[in-house]
């Protein structure tokens, strides 16, 4: 079975400062990736996905992914964060069934 | 506007009275999911469907129901609501085969406490 694993329940950064949220998946083959971003009292959206080709993938607002498989990992990155990041962040993968498994979440806390 | 609705938001229910949390998306897509997300938990699917007359059980389906008799509707019935069930409810479309697009739509949730 697939899973999915966010090791960092929280992080904190400071305005400006880049950005890694990490993931790690757990699944034979090599999975559909993805993140969303679920801003306070909103549903989720899709800020990227992988799916094969080039590992380093580019998504909205900034954000970019890039996918290891010899380290099982698909972290989020952004060089220089905003106040308006401060959001859960949720990383998710579909396998062979299609079925998305997410992680637990990370919360983003940004201070100014 | 492409959107999925859940209705109602926002309810307080008392153990035991039968709910029923509607979700209807109008972007004609085949896979229709819920999920409940707690603290500490992330999101956990609770039933999912590829199709109309096709649902499967999630990771967390005791106590819920589903039902998909057209394509736009995905309605989550409680039978018998519980206190283990106050959560903040999602449901999600996406078109093809559940998650091979990696684009999941959410609706906005749905927060029930049951006393």
């Amino acid at each position: 079975a697939q899973s999915v694993t966010q090791p960092d329940i929280h992080i904190t950064v400071s305005e400006g400062a880049s950005l890694e949220l990490r993931c790690n998946y757990s699944y034979g083959a090599t999975p559909y990736l993805f993140w969303y971003v679920q801003s306070p009292g909103q549903g989720l959206q899709l800020l990227l996905k992988y799916f094969s080709g080039d590992t380093l993938v580019q998504g909205i607002k900034g954000f970019e992914a890039e996918f290891k498989r010899s380290q099982s990992s698909f972290n989020l990155r952004k060089p220089s964060v905003h106040w308006s990041d401060a959001a859960e962040y949720f990383c998710g993968s579909a396998g062979g069934s299609y079925i998305p498994t997410f992680g637990r979440g990370t919360s983003l806390i940004v201070h100014p | 506007e492409a959107q999925v609705t859940q209705n109602p938001r926002y309810l307080i229910t008392v153990t035991g009275k039968k709910l029923t949390v509607t979700c209807s998306q109008n972007m004609n897509h085949e896979y229709m999911s819920w999920y409940r997300q707690d603290p500490g938990l992330g999101l956990r699917q609770i039933y999912y469907s590829m199709n109309v007359e096709v649902t499967d059980k999630g990771d967390v389906p005791e106590g819920y129901k589903v039902s998909r008799k057209e394509k736009r509707n995905f309605p989550l019935i409680l039978e018998s609501p519980s206190p283990n069930q106050t959560s903040l409810y999602f449901c999600a479309s996406s078109r093809g085969g559940g998650g091979s697009t990696g684009e999941l739509f959410f609706g906005e949730g749905s927060r029930l406490t049951v006393l």
